[in-house]
């Protein structure tokens, strides 16, 4: 199993592009989600989607769309990139429905916005 | 209000100690879980320990061990012995179902810097 796999690893965009950062999963997890990690605020959930064809809001959506068609595939969209949205933003799966089941996470994605 | 509290944001332990990482939560759900997650220099989050709220024991994984206290709603971390490999942020983490939703809430971190 590759598990969670991430693409890009960095990336810089100027403002007003747009980007898909790309998130795969092999272990048949049907729980998806994004989060962003930024210095002194911990990681925050983006989207989440606990299943294909299903997607959800965290805390903090805006300037962000997600989708699932697939239950391996869950790409973040940004639609207009501004420069709040430098940070580092992680994937992450998990099997749904079960408290315990830890939450798997790719390598990550360090976005820089100019 | 947040639901996730971690209020040491950083900490100097000798190498070989016994160290405590704080973490306070808040949620009004009588069914959750607790995660600790270590996140080294090289950026990777790593999965620790898990407690979930119905779990009379306090959960255990080698050198981590978790002191859950329900009524005060903490869930510190535990790390005897440390090492210097140990060195890392270390985020504490609550899983909630939310009318069919699921939520991951992170604490904001703590990072620990063992002293050889």
């Amino acid at each position: 199993n590759a598990g969670v796999t991430q693409t890009p690893k960095f990336q810089v965009l100027k403002t007003g592009q747009s980007m898909t950062l790309q998130c795969a999963q092999d272990m048949n997890h049907e729980y998806m989600s994004w989060y962003r990690q930024d210095p002194g605020m911990g990681l925050r959930l983006i989207h989440y989607s606990v299943g294909a064809g299903i997607t959800d809001q965290g805390e903090v959506p805006n300037g962000y769309n997600v989708s699932r068609s697939t239950t391996e595939d869950f790409p973040l969209r940004l639609l207009s990139a501004a420069p709040s949205q430098t940070s580092v933003y992680f994937c992450a799966s998990s099997y749904v429905r079960d408290r315990g089941n830890e939450q798997y996470f790719g390598p990550g994605t360090r976005l820089t916005v100019t | 209000a947040q639901k996730i509290t971690q209020t040491q944001p950083g900490m100097f332990v000798q190498e070989k100690e016994a160290v405590t990482l704080d973490c306070t939560y808040d949620t009004s759900d009588q069914s959750y879980g607790l995660f600790w997650y270590k996140q080294p220099s090289s950026g990777e989050m790593i999965f620790l320990i898990y407690q979930g709220s119905y779990d009379e024991q306090n959960a255990t994984e080698g050198r981590y061990s978790l002191n859950f206290q329900k009524a005060r709603k903490s869930a510190n971390l535990v790390i005897s012995a440390s090492q210097l490999g140990d060195s890392a942020m270390y985020f504490c983490a609550m899983r909630e179902i939310d009318f069919g939703n699921e939520k991951l809430t992170f604490g904001t971190g703590t990072r620990l810097t063992i002293i050889p």
